[in-house]
C-alpha cells in the first residue's frame, strides 16, 4: 500500500519563475492538503482540496494555486517565485468521507529559489 | 486565535534516559483534535497519535506515552528509555475543526530531540 508520494524531490528555480509540485495521495484517500515548511519552523497550511475544489485556504498570496484531479492527485503551482518561497513543501492526504481527520504526509519537495 | 507552543527548541539526552516534550495549545473551541508527529531527517512527517478533546485518558504505546490535560491546555509526550533512533524533530499540532471532517493543522515550532549513545 503506497503512502503519499511527492515529486520532484528537489527543485532549483530562479526568482520570477513558476513551479509545479505534484502529489499522489495515500491509496483510498480523497483529500489533499499542502503545507510550506521553512527551515527550522513548523509547517504552515497553504490550502486543502476535496472533490476537486479548494475547501480551505491559509494565509498565502494568490501566487499559490492548486488543483485536484479526478484520481485525487494534486498539484501546487507557485508563480513569480520569490527568494522567500524557498522551503520544504509537504503534501498530506486524508479521508474525509469516512470522517478520518488524520493527515498522512509525504517526504516533501525541497524548493530552492536563487 | 488558535495556537500551539512548543517552548523547548532543542533537547539532548543520553540513550536510555526518559524525555518529555511539552506542548501547550490555545483554542476557543470546546471540541478539537490534537496530534503529535515525528519528522526524521528524511523530511516526512510521521503520524504518532491523535487525541480528541473529549478523551482525557492518557495513553501509552510501547515506549511512548501522552499526557493530555485540558485544565492546563497541555498535551505532553514522553519517551521512556530513549534510543538513538528517536532522534528527530517532534511536532505538536491542533486541528482547526472540532469535528472529524478534516481541516487544517496548526503546528508548533517543533522540538528537536537528539539522543546520544
Amino acid at each position: 500500500d503506497a503512502g503519499v508520494t511527492q515529486s520532484p524531490t528537489h527543485l532549483i528555480k530562479t526568482r520570477g519563475q513558476q513551479v509545479t509540485l505534484r502529489c499522489s495521495p495515500k491509496s483510498g484517500h480523497d483529500t489533499v492538503s499542502w503545507y510550506q515548511q521553512a527551515l527550522g519552523q513548523g509547517p504552515q497550511f497553504i490550502f486543502q482540496y476535496y472533490e476537486e475544489e479548494e475547501r480551505q485556504r491559509g494565509n498565502f498570496p494568490d501566487r499559490f494555486s492548486g488543483h485536484q484531479f479526478p484520481n485525487y492527485s494534486s498539484e501546487l503551482n507557485v508563480n513569480a517565485l520569490l527568494l522567500g518561497d524557498s522551503a520544504l513543501y509537504l503534501c498530506a492526504s486524508s479521508l474525509i468521507q469516512r470522517g478520518e481527520n488524520i493527515q498522512y504526509f509525504g517526504a516533501g519537495t525541497r524548493l530552492s529559489v536563487l | 486565535a488558535q495556537k500551539v507552543t512548543q517552548a523547548q527548541t532543542e533537547i539532548s539526552v543520553v540513550e536510555k534516559e526518559d524525555v518529555t516534550l511539552d506542548c501547550v495549545y490555545e483554542t476557543r473551541d470546546t471540541t478539537y483534535y490534537l496530534f503529535w508527529y515525528k519528522q526524521p531527517p528524511s523530511g516526512e512527517l510521521v503520524f504518532l497519535i491523535r487525541r480528541n478533546s473529549f478523551d482525557e485518558q492518557n495513553e501509552i504505546s510501547g515506549r511512548y506515552s501522552w499526557n493530555f490535560q485540558k485544565s492546563t491546555s497541555s498535551f505532553n509526550f514522553t519517551i521512556t528509555a530513549s534510543q538513538v533512533v528517536d532522534s528527530a524533530v517532534y511536532f505538536c499540532a491542533l486541528s482547526d475543526r472540532g469535528d472529524n471532517q478534516g481541516g487544517k493543522l496548526i503546528f508548533g515550532q517543533g522540538t528537536e530531540l537528539s539522543v546520544k549513545p
